[in-house]
């Protein structure tokens, strides 16, 4: 069984700030983590994922997030905000399984403000 | 070239009626699934296909009838529709032991 939290429904950041939204995860086996963004009115994409390898994690439009096993955290970053980043971010954790579901956090809500 | 695509984008219905919604996924995935995304943007999996066979089915009502009739196609017909249905419904697909999910645009279906 897995599960995700991601803490903090929203997050309110200026533009230039660092931007940081916490996720945490339970997983019985070593899981898979993703994260993935929402824009208005549209599907999930992809940001970035860890399978196994490199902690450190780097994906789209300079986003980051780095695995820490003893943590049991999968934390997404990006150093500076821009106006385009507000969007709902969705953490999700999958058993290395055929066909094994994704399981999501709840969401946070980053506003990005001038 | 839309990878995952799903029709219509919009459905309003009244309560009671059966609907359905399509998907059709053009990256030869294997997996197929519905996600039910609720008012406070909760994202929840009901159904997973894999190669048309029924892989996952969680506790989704029997009213929910997913139906793949090959494995780029996985629609989902609704019966006797209840306002608590009401919910964008979002098609995905992946590729069996590769981990990434593929979105389709979603579905707001309105139940009045």
């Amino acid at each position: 069984a897995q599960s995700v939290t991601q803490l903090g429904s929203h997050v309110s950041v200026s533009e230039g700030a660092l931007v940081l939204l916490r996720c945490n995860y339970s997983s019985s086996v070593p899981p898979y983590l993703f994260w993935y963004v929402q824009y208005p009115n549209q599907g999930l994409q992809l940001l970035l994922k860890y399978t196994t390898g490199a902690t450190l994690v780097k994906g789209i439009n300079g986003f980051e997030a780095e695995f820490k096993k003893s943590e049991t955290s999968f934390h997404l970053t990006k150093p500076s905000a821009h106006m385009s980043d507000a969007a709902e971010y969705f953490c999700a954790v999958r058993l290395n399984t055929n066909a094994g579901k994704s399981t999501f956090g709840d969401g946070t809500t980053l506003t990005v403000k001038p | 070239d839309t990878a995952v695509s799903q029709t219509p984008k919009y459905l309003v219905t009244q309560m009671g009626n059966d609907k359905s919604i399509k998907c059709e996924q053009n990256l030869g995935h294997d997996t197929m699934y519905w996600y039910k995304q609720d008012s406070k943007k909760f994202l929840k999996i009901m159904f997973s296909y894999n190669n048309k066979e029924l892989i996952i089915n969680e506790t989704v009502p029997n009213r929910f009838s997913p139906k793949s009739p090959d494995k780029a196609h996985l629609n989902l017909h609704i019966n006797s529709l209840e306002l608590g249905d009401s919910a964008v419904y979002f098609c995905a697909s992946s590729k069996v032991n590769n981990e990434k999910l593929f979105f389709g645009s979603g579905t707001q279906l309105s139940v009045l």
